[in-house]
């Protein structure tokens, strides 16, 4: 199976700063990687796709970079309805593997 | 509007059996592949296996980790995704949610998740 590790796994931030979460991958996966945001008591909601492709009504300030074993999901200025829990997840391989997640909280 | 509603979870006894269902509507269900894919709580999401879309036959795939227990089935007539889980454990406590995905790629829309708790 292949395994994600994302980190760090809390991030503690103000308002109107810049994020990086960073997911690696166990084995080299192209781009088959996609990040998800869960809010308290909701389902997961996907952000990007494919690393880097954007979602339509996801917001701009999110993006994702990387390929091979090292992928970064990048929040432009954290809003408050930012904080949740973001998880990445490979589309590659059977079985479908999710990382453990970052949960991003206010400072 | 894409739309996913689980049912049929609940309080089942360890070594029970449960079957979970998901109706879909808003899109053309024969050309998704559909999933099931659960959460602890305060745990990650697990994968636990999927059913193909028409064109490539509706066959099965699952995580290893419930294969042979777990069975997905759907009924495209009327739009139903179906989880029949046999012999079931107090570590299958979790929030089960079926998702759909094109032939690959992310899972775009997924429902509000149903909770089945394994408890004596």
């Amino acid at each position: 199976d292949i395994v994600l590790t994302q980190s760090p796994a809390t991030l503690s931030v103000t308002p109107g700063e810049s994020v990086s979460l960073s997911c690696r991958a166990s084995q080299g996966i192209s781009t088959s990687i996609h990040w998800y945001q869960q809010k308290s008591n909701e389902s997961p909601r996907l952000l990007i796709k494919y690393a880097s492709q954007s979602i339509s009504g996801i917001p701009s300030r999110f993006s994702g970079s990387g390929s091979g074993t090292d992928f970064t999901l990048s929040i432009n200025r954290v809003e408050s309805e930012d904080f949740s829990v973001y998880y990445c997840q490979q589309s590659y391989s059977l079985p479908r593997t999710f990382g453990a997640g970052t949960k991003l909280e206010l400072k | 509007e894409v739309k996913l509603l689980e049912s049929g979870g609940g309080l089942v006894q360890p070594g029970g059996s449960m079957r979970l269902s998901c109706a879909a509507s808003g899109f053309t269900f024969t050309d998704f592949y559909m999933n099931w894919i659960r959460q602890p709580a305060g745990k990650a999401p697990e994968w636990l296996g999927f059913i193909r879309n028409k064109a490539n036959g509706y066959t099965t795939e699952y995580n290893p980790s419930v294969k042979g227990r777990f069975t997905i089935s759907r009924d495209n007539t009327q739009n139903m995704l179906y989880l029949q889980m046999n012999t079931l454990r107090a570590e299958d406590t979790a929030t089960y949610y079926c998702a759909r995905r094109w032939t690959t790629g992310p899972f775009d829309y997924w429902g509000q998740g149903v909770m089945v708790t394994v408890s004596s």
